[in-house]
């Protein structure tokens, strides 16, 4: 069982259209949690840190259950320029912050 | 202009040759990774560097090696040794707060290796 799973897609909505991403865990002693955002042939950015109590950035909210170990991420309004990877992460915090990605979730966001 | 830059973009290895792989930041960043990406897969750690002078594999270190002379600088040679070495190379950088959670790692460009 991968450590982090995620659905790889790809979705495929239209402009405007509300779209959501889950993502699992195995690792219960995982501590904190990232979306990152990866275009073709492009490095990962951050795109938010997910929060127990969940948070949102403009059209995008993050969802943390830790007794599901379960993370989702939310877009609405979607956008063409939201076409791209989206990387689920956990952060496994030690002697040195490991990160554990998942393999993304490709989103294509047609007109 | 702050940020991670990694040099060559694109590289091309004949099988048996060595390569090493640039990675520069001028973020102050105390530590700095690599990482390797496949398709349909997700980033793997190779090595990672807390402070200069040290560094620790990762979880796919064969056929690797590092040095961190510098803190601004964590090379990456690809050795003969590393049997499937086609793939995207990232290096990352942190402030290095070894046991806090909020130490978000960034990352370079990427340099995209193919062995002929």
């Amino acid at each position: 069982r991968k450590e982090v799973e995620q659905d790889p897609g790809p979705f495929n909505v239209p402009e405007g259209a509300t779209v959501a991403f889950n993502c699992t865990y195995s690792n219960s002693a995982s501590q904190s949690f990232f979306w990152y955002r990866q275009d073709c042939r492009k490095e990962p950015k951050l795109l938010m840190s997910v929060y127990s109590s969940g948070n949102e950035d403009g059209r995008f909210t993050a969802q943390l259950n830790r007794a599901s170990q379960y993370i989702s991420l939310l877009i609405r309004d979607s956008k063409l320029s939201d076409s791209a990877t989206y990387l689920c992460v956990v952060n496994i915090v030690g002697g040195y912050n490991k990160l554990i990605f998942g393999a993304g979730t490709r989103l294509a966001v047609h007109p | 202009d702050g940020g991670i830059t990694q040099s060559p973009k694109y590289l091309f290895r004949k099988e048996g040759q060595n390569v090493t792989l640039s990675c520069e930041q001028n973020l102050n960043h105390d530590a700095m990774y690599w990482y390797r990406q496949d398709p349909g897969q997700g980033l793997r750690l190779i090595y990672y560097s807390q402070i200069v002078n040290d560094f620790q594999k990762g979880d796919i270190a064969e056929g690797y090696s590092v040095s961190r002379e510098k803190k601004e600088s964590f090379p990456l040679t690809v050795t003969s040794a590393q049997k499937n070495p086609t793939a995207f190379y990232l290096c990352a950088s942190s402030i290095g707060l070894a046991g806090y959670s909020t130490d978000t790692q960034y990352f370079g460009p990427g340099t995209r290796l193919t062995v002929l």
